[in-house]
């Protein structure tokens, strides 16, 4: 089975410091892994996605995650935040089978960015 | 592209009615759409999968006939919460995989307020 942990409920940064949210999966396949973010009373929008072509990704927004296989990681980074990125973050890997050849996505909890002016 | 739309933004409903909430897919043909339930301040609670032209796919805990789900054509399908309760008050979000796509990369519609009262 499929999981994700994200480290840390809530991350504050200033303004123009380095964003970094961790995610560790876990998978008994090669990983499918995602980053959406989601503004309050929004749906999710998709940052950056890894599907095992090039380890360092790059996203929207200025966003970009390295996967580290050899620390089952998954982290998403930003070198100067921004107010506007201030939003709920969720990692997500590839899940369970669900027919008609697709699969689930299995949620981290989500981690809650701040940023501080 | 990959846009998501859904129907209504936000609905007030009285106990014992029932609301039905479309989800399309704008740009792409879905041949499998996601339902979701969102709780303040939690993570996305994954309810059924949809498969265009057959049974929607429940998960263990969620009610098959009080969340009525249809996805009668590629780029259409609707949740129908039936009997409404005030503990059916929550954030629906649908999300769509595009078929074309091998990465199972979901795309999020923004998200129905239902208010039971």
């Amino acid at each position: 089975a499929q999981s994700v942990t994200q480290l840390g409920s809530h991350v504050s940064v200033s303004e123009g410091a380095l964003v970094l949210l961790r995610c560790n999966y876990s998978s008994s396949v090669p990983p499918y892994l995602f980053w959406y973010v989601q503004y309050p009373n929004q749906g999710l929008q998709l940052l950056l996605k890894y599907t095992s072509a090039a380890t360092l990704v790059k996203g929207i927004n200025g966003f970009e995650a390295e996967f580290k296989k050899s620390e089952t990681s998954f982290h998403l980074t930003k070198p100067s935040a921004h107010m506007s990125d201030a939003a709920e973050y969720f990692c997500a890997v590839r899940g369970a089978y669900s027919g008609a050849g697709s699969y689930q996505l299995t949620f981290g909890k989500g981690t809650k960015l701040s940023v501080i002016p | 592209g990959a846009v998501v739309s859904q129907h209504p933004s936000r609905v007030i409903c009285k106990s014992g009615t029932s609301v039905k909430i479309e989800c399309r897919s704008l740009d792409f043909q879905a041949t499998t759409m996601f339902w979701y339930r969102q709780f303040p301040k939690q993570s996305l609670m994954l309810m059924a999968t949809s498969n265009e032209g057959s049974k929607a796919t429940y998960e263990q805990g969620v009610e098959k006939d009080k969340f009525l789900i249809n996805h009668a054509s590629l780029t259409l399908s609707t949740l129908t919460v039936t009997s409404a309760h005030p503990e059916d008050s929550s954030f629906y979000i649908c999300s769509a995989r595009d078929a074309r796509e091998t990465t199972d990369t979901q795309y999020f519609g923004p998200g129905t307020r239902l208010t039971v009262l």
